[in-house]
C-alpha cells in the first residue's frame, strides 16, 4: 500500500535531550512537510522540502532541524534547544503544487519525561 | 500573510441533525481552500477544495462547503449527521499568485464535531 510512515508513534525526551522522529514515504511525491499540532491551535507548518536536498522554514522552525538526502525520506529532529517539545507531530509529503491534497501520516505524540 | 480563523471551537449536535462548520480566511492573494478531518489519533485526510469554478463543492461522507468570496469563508455543511462523523475538522488555504506556492497550507485551529445518539 501506498502511504506515509511515521515512526515511532509515542516517543519520550529527557531534558537536554536531541531526538529524531522518522517520516518515510512512498508515494513518489516531491514535497515533504513537518506540522506540530498543539490542542486548540490547529496545525503549525515546521519546514518543508520541496525538492531533494532543500529545504524552507516554516512558521515555528526554532529548535528543530530537518534533512532531506532522499525523496522518501523527512527525518525531523527535535534539539534540546526546543523547550516546549511535547506534542503530536505530524508528516505530510504531496506532489508539490498549491492546488494538491496533502496524504498525512498517522502521527507522533511526543512527550518530555 | 494568510490566516484561518475556525469561528467555532467545539460543535455538539444530535444524530440526523444538518450541521455547520464555519471557516474565515484573510489573504491579499487568490487562494485555493481545503477541508481536512481527524479522527482521533490519527493523521489528517482531505474531505474537500476549492480551486476554481462552482462555489460550491462537495466532498467526501455527504459533506459540502460553499466559497464565499465577498465574505471571505468557506463553510462546511452537512445535512444529516452520523454518530461516525464524531472528529476534528480543519479548514486550510493555499496561497498562489500565478506561480506555485508548494503546498504550504495555512490551518485553522480545528473544529470538533461531536454526535450524540
Amino acid at each position: 500500500d501506498g502511504g506515509i510512515t511515521q515512526s515511532p508513534k509515542y516517543l519520550f525526551r529527557k531534558e537536554g535531550q536531541n531526538v529524531t522522529l522518522s517520516c518515510e514515504q512512498n508515494l513518489n511525491h516531491d514535497a515533504m512537510y513537518w506540522y506540530r499540532q498543539d490542542p486548540g491551535q490547529g496545525l503549525r507548518l515546521i519546514y518543508y522540502s520541496q525538492i531533494v536536498n532543500d529545504f524552507q522554514k516554516g512558521d515555528i522552525a526554532e529548535g528543530y532541524s530537518v534533512s532531506r538526502e532522499k525523496k522518501e525520506s523527512f527525518p525531523l529532529t527535535v534539539t534540546s534547544a526546543q523547550k516546549n517539545p511535547t506534542a503530536f507531530y505530524l508528516c505530510a509529503s504531496s506532489t508539490g503544487g498549491s492546488n494538491e491534497k496533502l496524504f498525512f501520516g498517522s502521527g507522533t505524540q511526543l512527550s518530555v519525561l | 500573510a494568510q490566516s484561518v480563523t475556525q469561528l467555532d471551537s467545539q460543535v455538539p449536535v444530535f444524530e440526523e441533525a444538518p450541521v455547520e462548520l464555519r471557516c474565515n480566511y484573510s489573504s491579499s492573494v487568490s487562494v485555493y481552500l481545503f477541508w481536512y478531518v481527524q479522527y482521533p489519533n490519527q493523521g489528517l485526510q482531505l474531505l474537500l477544495k476549492y480551486l476554481s469554478g462552482s462555489t460550491l463543492v462537495k466532498g467526501i461522507n455527504g459533506f459540502e462547503a460553499e466559497f464565499n468570496k465577498s465574505q471571505t469563508s468557506f463553510h462546511l455543511r452537512k445535512p444529516s449527521v452520523h454518530i461516525s462523523d464524531t472528529a476534528e475538522y480543519f479548514c486550510a488555504v493555499s496561497e498562489y499568485a500565478g506561480g506555485t506556492s508548494y503546498g504550504k497550507l495555512t490551518f485553522g485551529q480545528g473544529t470538533i464535531l461531536t454526535v450524540h445518539p
